[in-house]
């Protein structure tokens, strides 16, 4: 059973444009959840955060937004970039380890 | 600035040998994990360890085992390699978050192995 779903594998943006990265979640124990960045050959890092007592969490170009009652969030990238181009993972916590979602991939194209 | 270290990048190895997929992270962190990584599937974890000696599994920990006999280090063995077991494997460490749940990760740059 998915607990954290992204149901995106791939979105295209232009650059300069918003991208906005879609996350749903099952489990009503998550309390905390978090974005990873993944190039290719390379670890996933850490991207941006957002605590369940919070609705929205801003780091320069990167937001993040909650909805509890929704069960969803999302990332909104602005204005995106071609470095931007990556897979992005959607991770959740409550009581134990990080459950992830399978990720999507976002191009940003000049 | 936090490191993870894994010892090799690119493995080739053939069905049924023994395969030793090492980690070291330097910040001293107390929870270190593997991971693996394939197409459509995400991130799944294998195991996970919060102290030294200890493990635990995650979701999919058939075929492999661990081992955590130093703090710093946390090796995943793949006791009879198998075709399925072609991936990419992460691994990654944190500090325990408040409440007991895992703190922000951080990964390694992965070793890409492949079973023939």
């Amino acid at each position: 059973d998915q607990q954290v779903k992204q149901n995106s594998p791939s979105l295209s943006v232009q650059e300069g444009r918003i991208s906005i990265l879609n996350c749903d979640y099952t489990n009503s124990m998550f309390d905390y959840f978090l974005w990873y960045k993944k190039y290719p050959a390379e670890g996933p890092t850490f991207l941006i955060s957002i605590s369940s007592i919070k609705d929205k969490n801003e780091d320069g170009r990167f937001t993040v937004f909650l909805n509890k009652s929704a069960k969803h969030l999302s990332l909104h990238i602005v204005p995106s970039q071609p470095g931007d181009s990556a897979v992005y993972f959607c991770a959740a916590t409550g009581y134990s380890t990080l459950t992830f979602g399978k990720g999507t991939m976002l191009l940003v194209s000049p | 600035d936090v490191k993870v270290t894994q010892s090799s990048r690119y493995l080739v190895k053939r069905t049924g040998e023994k395969v030793f997929l090492e980690c070291v992270q330097d910040m001293d962190h107390e929870n270190m994990f593997w991971y693996r990584q394939d197409p459509g599937l995400g991130l799944r974890l294998i195991y996970f360890s919060y102290d030294v000696k200890m493990k635990e599994k995650g979701d999919i920990p058939e075929g492999y085992s661990v081992s955590r006999e130093k703090k710093e280090r946390f090796s995943l063995i793949l006791e009879s390699a198998s075709t399925n077991q072609t991936s990419m494997y992460l691994c990654a460490s944190s500090f325990p978050a408040t409440g007991g749940s895992t703190g922000e990760l951080f990964f390694g740059e992965g070793s890409r192995l492949t079973v023939l």
